[in-house]
């Protein structure tokens, strides 16, 4: 069956440090995978897309990398801030047309 | 521009009762998306509009579950009747026209919070 998993566990990091979280996902061929940021008592918020043919994709102090091979996306902060603390979703489109998210990993930078 | 709006934020009901939610897309969005967010976990697709008619409902437990969209902008979800296992966030999420999902960029309202008593 369609899997998509990110690091159940939270992640905490020093401000100033890069996070780096894992998105892994079997039985999926996607075109496309998305970033999304989502805090406590909102909708989530699109942070980036990258598709298959590119390897990485960089806005601001946001990197995203998307790996066919390994069907891995990793999704880099650098110089994280207490206001990047989040839950950050990836999703991707599925076998039934619809765009699939992960439960998410929720990064705490600590000042 | 204005966002999704959704009302109402939150609602608490015992079981069996039923529950209506209310979602306004941002002007112009032509496809429409309700998901379920059960605590710990991503959204889960319901279903989803194009414009008025209904693209995907796979996933929408339409024993009690029912959801419209008249004239193409607003859409309504409602829930009849309600079971503890729904109590969850219900969110709405709009986009411009409807290509690949995946390539497609979602802007979500704030939710709805259920609780089922």
């Amino acid at each position: 069956s369609q899997k998509i998993e990110q690091n159940s566990e939270a992640l905490n990091i020093q401000e100033g440090k890069t996070a780096t979280l894992t998105c892994n996902y079997t039985n999926y061929s996607p075109a496309y995978l998305q970033w999304y940021r989502q805090d406590p008592g909102r909708g989530p918020v699109f942070l980036l897309l990258i598709r298959e043919n590119e390897k990485e994709k960089r806005k601001e102090r946001l990197k995203v990398t998307f790996d066919t091979t390994l069907k891995q996306s990793l999704f880099h902060i650098t110089a994280s801030q207490p206001a990047d603390s989040a839950t950050y979703l990836c999703a991707l489109e599925g076998s039934a047309r619809q765009l699939t998210f992960g439960s998410g990993t929720q990064l705490t930078v600590l000042p | 521009e204005a966002g999704v709006a959704q009302s109402p934020r939150y609602k608490i009901i015992e079981k069996r009762q039923s529950v209506a939610f209310w979602c306004n897309p941002i002007s112009g969005h032509a496809t429409l998306y309700w998901y379920q967010q059960i605590l710990g976990q991503g959204p889960k697709l319901l279903i989803q509009f194009q414009n008025n008619g209904v693209v995907d409902d796979s996933q929408l437990p339409k024993d009690r579950f029912s959801a419209e969209r008249l004239k193409g902008v607003d859409s309504t979800l409602k829930i009849q009747p309600a079971k503890l296992e729904d109590s969850a966030v219900y969110l709405c999420a709009s986009s411009l026209r409807l290509g690949l999902a995946g390539q497609e960029t979602q802007y979500f309202g704030p939710g709805t919070r259920l609780l089922v008593l």
